[in-house]
């Protein structure tokens, strides 16, 4: 069964870039039909889908985000990892890393997540 | 864009009742329609797929239905571990849109 964790600082300052990363144990993150997705998470806005990676070769990003973020694949460590720019006060968030299956013709679902990391934007 | 919206926000039921909690999407996204179950402190986990498929290990007391841009998720016989947070998602588009959310307490 594949697990998830996700890494990465808790604090950020306004203006820096956020970095975060994702170790996928028990598969291959370049091996079967999956995209690697982070999704973060506020009282505010809800659950917000960042963006994909399917393995090592497609990207996807949130429209509303696209500009300031990355997705990206190491292999040698079986990881992903988001890049975000640009972070302000309402980037604070929780921060989930989660694969993506699709079990039927209707569609992927988000079938194995991470713990998420809390990730606060503050001077 | 493809907007969510669920309604209750939040209700509050008794062990044994049967809830629906409903979700619309503002255009037709046929079944591309998933709903997870948020505990405090944890991730969200599947629930239900494609709108009415029940994900592997998920008790039968959950059903979905719908289709196009009306949804529903109905817990049958609520049971003390399914006070919780619900939400829809659409996976039609490449934004993987979720709703806001309903919240289950108890009475």
């Amino acid at each position: 069964q594949v697990q998830l964790q996700e890494s990465g600082p808790g604090l950020v300052k306004p203006s820096q870039t956020l970095s975060l990363s994702c170790a996928v144990s028990g598969g291959s993150i370049t091996s079967g039909d999956y995209y690697w997705n982070w999704i973060r998470q506020t009282p505010g806005k809800g659950l917000e889908w960042i963006g994909n990676i399917y393995k090592n070769e497609r990207t996807y990003y949130n429209p509303s985000l696209k500009s300031r973020i990355s997705i990206s694949v190491d292999t040698s460590k079986n990881q992903f990892s988001l890049i975000l720019t640009s972070v302000t006060v309402a980037d604070t968030a929780l921060f989930y890393c989660a694969r993506s299956a699709m079990p039927s013709n209707s569609g992927y679902i988000f079938d194995s997540w991470g713990q998420g990391t809390l990730v606060t934007v503050s001077s | 864009d493809i907007q969510m919206t669920q309604s209750p926000s939040s209700l509050s039921a008794s062990v044994g009742d049967t809830v629906t909690i409903t979700c619309r999407a503002s255009r037709d996204i046929s079944t591309f329609l998933n709903w997870y179950q948020q505990k405090p402190g944890k991730a969200p986990k599947v629930l239900v797929y494609a709108a009415s498929t029940l994900q592997s290990g998920a008790p039968s007391r959950f059903s979905g239905g719908g289709s196009g841009t009306h949804f529903t998720l109905t817990i049958s016989s609520l049971q003390p571990e399914d006070f919780a947070t619900y939400y829809c998602q659409e996976s039609d588009s490449m934004s993987w849109t979720f709703g806001p959310g309903t919240t289950v307490d108890t009475k």
